[in-house]
């Protein structure tokens, strides 16, 4: 059984930097079969998609993120990691990471457990 | 790139069937069979429940179902159980290799 597992720090300073690495058991991060993802979740709004990464390397990230958003991979731990520059306010959310596929047409099919962020002073 | 459309809420009562909207453009929704339906309980990580618009995953229960027409897919919950109440989510693949969300139905099962 495939699980995920979010950590990182749970405040984050504005305009400083969010990291998070999300650690995958009970499967490889280096199948070819497979993306990895994040999404966010700002309290009480919908589900916002960060950006995905291939195991090797390859990235694709929302517009709206662009130029703050960085995603890799660590296929030596089995994990992966996004980081959020000059943070504020509006980033403070549960940030998901998941796993999809080209098979599930991109449906991500599991998550980890989420972890809170605050992006405050 | 614009959230997909979808009805702020849904209500049924028990055993009834419901539908939960969500509509794109021929970039996202239209031109592709990459729409996936997620379901989310409060305070829970998101639940995938359809995948390639008509899809069951693994233990998904076949009272869901999906569709699409166009620029617009469905989601349809038959023989409505209490526990069904939740938020529901659509998501698409799109022409740019992004995904983009619905901005969400709560469910309210009367």
């Amino acid at each position: 059984q495939v699980q995920l597992q979010e950590s990182g720090p749970g405040l984050v300073k504005p305009s400083q930097t969010l990291s998070l690495t999300c650690t995958v058991s009970g499967g490889s991060i280096s199948s070819g079969d497979y993306y990895w993802t994040w999404v966010r979740q700002a309290p009480g709004k919908g589900l916002e998609w960060i950006g995905y990464i291939y195991y090797s390397g390859s990235t694709y990230y929302n517009p709206s993120l662009l130029g703050r958003v960085a995603l890799s991979v660590d296929t030596s731990k089995n994990q992966f990691s996004l980081k959020l520059t000059s943070v504020t306010a509006a980033d403070t959310a549960v940030y998901y990471c998941a796993r999809t596929a080209g098979w599930l047409r991109f449906g991500f099919d599991y998550w980890g457990q989420g972890t809170l962020v605050t992006a405050s002073s | 790139q614009s959230d997909l459309t979808q009805p702020a809420s849904v209500s049924g009562s028990p055993g009834q069937s419901i539908t939960i909207s969500c509509t794109g453009t021929a970039t996202d929704v239209g031109g592709y069979n990459y729409l996936s339906w997620y379901q989310q309980h409060p305070g829970k990580a998101p639940r995938l429940m359809i995948y390639a618009v008509s899809n069951r995953p693994s233990g998904v229960s076949s009272r869901f179902s999906g569709s699409k027409s166009g620029n617009t897919a469905s989601l349809t919950i038959s023989g409505l159980q209490l526990e069904d109440e939740a938020n529901y989510y659509c998501s698409s693949y799109t022409s740019t290799s992004t995904v983009v969300f619905g901005g969400g139905t709560k469910l309210t099962v009367l």
